[in-house]
């Protein structure tokens, strides 16, 4: 799986938006970019995932550059029940045996603030 | 639903005890894991199961065994606790092939 970099912490005002970069330079082709969070003390949840297009749900957007060496993040209206470390992983989509299994970093921690 | 399970909540072990966690899923997904995580850490894959009867080791095996005999339930067993194992662990399911993993509530372990 190809390695990911992002920022140790950030800050945010609630009812800002949170953008969370991802720098993953050595993707390869058939592997996707996932998003997870992890509140204090729970497990990480699902997020959002892409390839090379832009995504969105409910919860958030992916932005993903063009050569797709790195990856951003966007929760649009951050809240105060965003505050938590966000995981960036990168790994082939659907996949299945060993290639299921999720590498988690250490994530960027988020901090919203009023 | 209830979705991923795990039992106990906390627990505080002495060195060289054994004991069993607990996880369990009613969305009847083939795959399932366990993770540790360490303080301040991101989390490690202990072991993972593609389904009844199948197990492999992931990235930190040692000191810890599972089983898989049915697909709901995916025990933790950890022989002999040793204080490097103090940590919180999290079980997590998914449907083969899927891209999203559903993760417990996880297990406070505390080896002294």
């Amino acid at each position: 799986d190809a390695k990911t970099t992002q920022p140790t912490s950030m800050d945010c005002a609630e009812g800002r938006a949170a953008n969370l970069p991802c720098n993953h330079s050595t993707i390869s082709g058939n592997e996707y970019v996932y998003w997870y969070r992890q509140i204090h003390s729970q497990g990480p949840q699902y997020i959002i995932h892409g390839l090379k297009n832009n995504e969105t749900n409910e919860m958030a957007s992916l932005i993903i550059t063009e050569d797709r060496k790195s990856s951003t993040l966007i929760l649009p209206h951050a809240t105060l029940r965003d505050t938590a470390v966000y995981y960036c992983i990168v790994r082939v989509a659907g996949g299945t045996g060993t290639a299921s299994k999720l590498t988690f970093g250490t994530g960027t921690r988020l901090q919203v603030t009023l | 639903n209830a979705g991923v399970t795990q039992t106990p909540k906390f627990r505080i072990l002495k060195i060289g005890q054994s004991m069993t966690l607990q996880c369990t899923q009613d969305m009847n997904h083939n795959y399932m894991y366990w993770y540790r995580q360490d303080p301040g850490m991101g989390l490690k894959l202990i072991y993972y199961s593609v389904g009844a009867g199948i197990t492999d080791k992931g990235e930190v095996p040692n000191g810890y065994n599972v089983s898989r005999s049915t697909t709901e339930d995916f025990p933790l067993r950890l022989e002999l606790a040793a204080p490097s194992q103090t940590s919180v662990y999290f079980c997590a399911s998914s449907l083969e092939g899927s891209y999203e993993q559903y993760f417990g509530p996880g297990t406070r372990l505390t080896v002294t």
